[in-house]
């Protein structure tokens, strides 16, 4: 089974700072990577899927890359409304989540 | 607008069974795989299982195989998650999510099920 690594678990940013939240795969994923987003009690949202491609209605300050085993999720500009739990999901073999990244406004 | 509304979690004794309905709007629900996954209380996500658009292939990891069985009713625009033989470790919210090209573009709001005696 694929195993997700996902850094740091705890986050604390400014408005405006840039963020990056990393996750690593036990194997090779090729670039089935997703990133989620999940504010207090809501279901999560897709945000950026197969590595990099940014999903329908999401701000262009929400980027994804890498391939392999190791990817990223930046945030250009951290806005008060990214408050949230960001999760990744490889779907190359089977889906395996993220244990998640609480980031929050310092 | 792409919906997806889950139903019928609640509270359960260990060792019985419940079954989640998930209904789906907004698309046309017999042209894409569906999804569970679930997240226990302060914990990350879990997917639970899988079905194709017939509904004549489906998928589960280890944790629920030959436990859970999920099904579809393309007629109904409905999805459903069985669960027998509960355990409290299956205490969760169970979410139904949409499949596009492998990737669960759309998630309900989710389903809370508590396996307790």
């Amino acid at each position: 089974d694929i195993q997700m690594t996902q850094s740091p678990s705890f986050l604390s940013a400014s408005v405006g700072d840039r963020v990056t939240i990393n996750c690593k795969a036990s194997q090779n994923i090729n670039k089935y990577l997703d990133w989620y987003q999940q504010k207090l009690g809501e279901a999560p949202k897709l945000l950026i899927y197969n590595t990099n491609s940014l999903h329908t209605g999401i701000p262009s300050r929400f980027s994804g890359s890498g391939s392999g085993t190791d990817f990223t999720l930046t945030i250009s500009s951290l806005q008060p409304e990214d408050v949230a739990t960001y999760f990744c999901l490889q779907h190359n073999s089977g889906y395996t989540f993220g244990a998640g990244t609480k980031l929050e406004l310092k | 607008e792409v919906q997806l509304v889950e139903s019928g979690g609640g509270l359960v004794q260990p060792g019985r069974s419940l079954k989640l309905s998930c209904a789906a709007s907004g698309f046309t629900f017999s042209n894409y795989y569906m999804a569970w996954v679930r997240q226990a209380p302060k914990k990350g996500l879990e997917w639970v299982a899988t079905i194709s658009t017939s509904g004549s292939r489906t998928y589960y990891p280890d944790s629920v195989k030959g436990r859970f069985t999920i099904s579809r009713d393309n007629a109904k625009s409905s999805l459903y998650l069985q669960m027998n033989s509960l355990k409290s470790e299956d205490t969760a919210t169970y979410y139904c999510a949409r499949l596009y090209s492998y990737v669960m573009d759309a998630w309900g709001q989710g389903a809370s099920v508590t396996v307790s005696s």
